[in-house]
């Protein structure tokens, strides 16, 4: 069974750091292209970043190009969101979501972590 | 980047069928066979229901169905049941390897 588990979050002041991490298991996970989608309480989602197989290629939404990193570790099965100068903005729940075969959709999704930016 | 636009609601009686459609421009849905619809319950993760313009995955019922035409793509729900109760997203592959959301819509069954 495919399962993503996301961990991390929490409440952070503005103009600071955070990790979030996605624990991924019950599928050979560096087969697959990864992404972070979020969603600010109440709203829609809004892709946020994508990392390819072996990590080479990285790609971001304009609103956090510059502050957030994506990248993975094969070696344990896990997807990573560094996210830097975090803006109340930014107050969401991240979800980690694979791609599916074929490509350019998300097939199976985390139950995601919550991201609070606030002074 | 902006938004795909969707109607905030849409409703229909049991056994309806009702239709909700996602607005994008030239450089998304309508340059690409790209779109894929979720669907998601109050808080709970997305589910993929359609994917690559009109593809279902294993499990999903086929009274889900979609379509494209130019710049606008809609899924339509057939035989509407309580279950389906939920926020529905589109998202289309935008270029650049960079992926654009619906503004999502609130099923109601009536």
């Amino acid at each position: 069974e495919v399962q993503l588990v996301e961990s991390g979050g929490g409440v952070v002041q503005p103009g600071g750091s955070l990790r979030l991490s996605c624990a991924a298991s019950g599928f050979s996970f560096s087969s697959y292209w990864m992404h972070w989608v979020r969603q600010a309480p109440g709203k829609g989602l809004v892709w946020v970043s994508r990392v390819t197989t072996a990590g080479t290629y990285t790609s971001y939404a304009d609103s956090v190009r510059g502050r957030f990193t994506i990248s993975r570790d094969n070696t344990k099965n896990t997807l990573y969101l560094q996210m830097n100068s975090l803006r109340a903005d930014d107050t969401a729940v991240y979800y980690c979501a694979r791609e599916g075969s074929g490509g350019y959709h998300f097939d199976f999704w985390g139950q995601g972590t919550l991201v609070t930016v606030s002074s | 980047q902006s938004a795909l636009t969707q109607p905030a609601s849409v409703s229909g009686s049991p056994g309806q069928s009702i239709t909700i459609s996602c607005t994008g421009t030239s450089s998304d849905v309508g340059n690409y066979n790209l779109v894929s619809w979720c669907q998601q319950h109050p808080g709970k993760a997305p589910k993929l229901m359609i994917y690559e313009g009109t593809k279902r995955p294993s499990g999903v019922s086929n009274r889900f169905s979609a379509s494209k035409s130019g710049n606008t793509a809609s899924l339509t729900i057939s035989g509407l049941q309580a279950e389906d109760e939920a926020d529905y997203y589109c998202c289309s592959y935008a270029g650049d390897d960079t992926w654009v959301f619906g503004t999502g819509t609130k099923v109601t069954v009536l």
